[in-house]
C-alpha cells in the first residue's frame, strides 16, 4: 500500500520569505501523479499543484514550485515571498492503488503559519 | 460554475442513530469521493462514485455507505453511530476520466456524535 509522509508537523515563515515543505512517499508504481493541497481555516481543500512523475520537469504554479525527486520518493513543495493568505494546513497526496481515479492517499499535513 | 455544495455543513447526532450526508458536484463532473478527517487519523479515503458505481472503496467498516444519483449527486450513510465517526466528511468531485484529475472538494460537513 501506498505511505505518504510529511515529517514537519508545523513551519513558521516570516512574511516574504521562502519556505519548504517536506514529503516522502512509498509507491511501488512507475507512473502517477503527485499533489498538494491546502486547507485554510475555512475547511475548504484547494488544489496547489500537481506533478506528473512521468515528466522530469518539475512543476510552477506561480509562487508555488515543487522539487520532485523520483529515486528518492520526495515530493517538496517551496513557496516563495510567502503572503499571510499562505496560512494554512498542507497536505502531500498520492493517488490510492485500489482502482477509480479519485481516491488518495494523504499525508499528515503541516500547519503552515506566517508572521507579519 | 457552482462549486461542490455539501449539506448539512453542521450535524449533532446521538450513538446508536443513522445519519446521511450530501453531496452536489460540479456541473458536468461525474465523479464524487468521500473523506473522513479527523485530528487522530488524518484524511482517509471513504469510496468513490462514478457514473452511479462505486468505483473504489477504503478500509471503513460496512457501516459506512454511499451512493449515487444520476444526475452525480451523491449521499454517504453512516449507520449505527458510535463516538470515533465524530469528524469532518468531505466530498469532492472530478470529470473522474484519468487518475490525477484534479479534486475540487466542498467546504464538509461536521459531524459530531455525542
Amino acid at each position: 500500500a501506498q505511505t505518504v509522509t510529511q515529517s514537519q508537523p508545523e513551519m513558521s515563515v516570516q512574511e516574504a520569505e521562502t519556505v519548504t515543505l517536506s514529503c516522502t512517499y512509498d509507491t511501488s508504481e512507475s507512473d502517477y501523479y503527485l499533489f498538494w493541497y491546502k486547507q485554510p481555516p475555512s475547511r475548504q481543500m484547494i488544489l496547489v499543484i500537481r506533478q506528473e512523475a512521468y515528466k522530469q520537469q518539475n512543476a510552477t504554479e506561480n509562487r508555488f514550485s515543487v522539487n520532485f525527486q523520483k529515486a528518492a520518493k520526495s515530493f517538496s513543495l517551496k513557496i516563495s515571498d510567502s503572503q499571510l493568505g499562505d496560512a494554512a494546513m498542507y497536505f502531500c497526496a498520492f493517488p490510492d492503488s485500489g482502482g477509480g481515479a479519485d481516491g488518495l492517499t494523504f499525508g499528515k499535513g503541516t500547519h503552515l503559519i506566517i508572521q507579519p | 460554475k457552482a462549486g461542490v455544495t455539501q449539506t448539512p455543513r453542521y450535524l449533532i447526532k446521538t450513538r446508536g442513530q443513522q445519519v446521511t450526508l450530501s453531496c452536489s458536484p460540479i456541473s458536468g463532473h461525474r465523479s464524487v469521493s468521500w473523506y473522513q478527517q479527523t485530528p487522530g487519523q488524518g484524511l482517509q479515503f471513504l469510496f468513490e462514485y462514478f457514473s452511479e458505481t462505486q468505483r473504489n472503496k477504503g478500509n471503513f467498516p460496512g457501516r459506512f455507505s454511499g451512493r449515487q444519483f444520476s444526475n452525480s449527486r451523491s449521499e454517504m450513510n453512516v449507520s449505527t453511530l458510535e463516538l470515533g465517526d465524530s469528524a469532518l466528511y468531505l466530498c469532492a468531485s472530478s470529470l473522474g476520466q484519468a487518475r490525477g484529475s484534479p479534486l475540487h472538494f466542498g467546504n464538509g460537513t461536521r459531524l459530531t456524535v455525542t
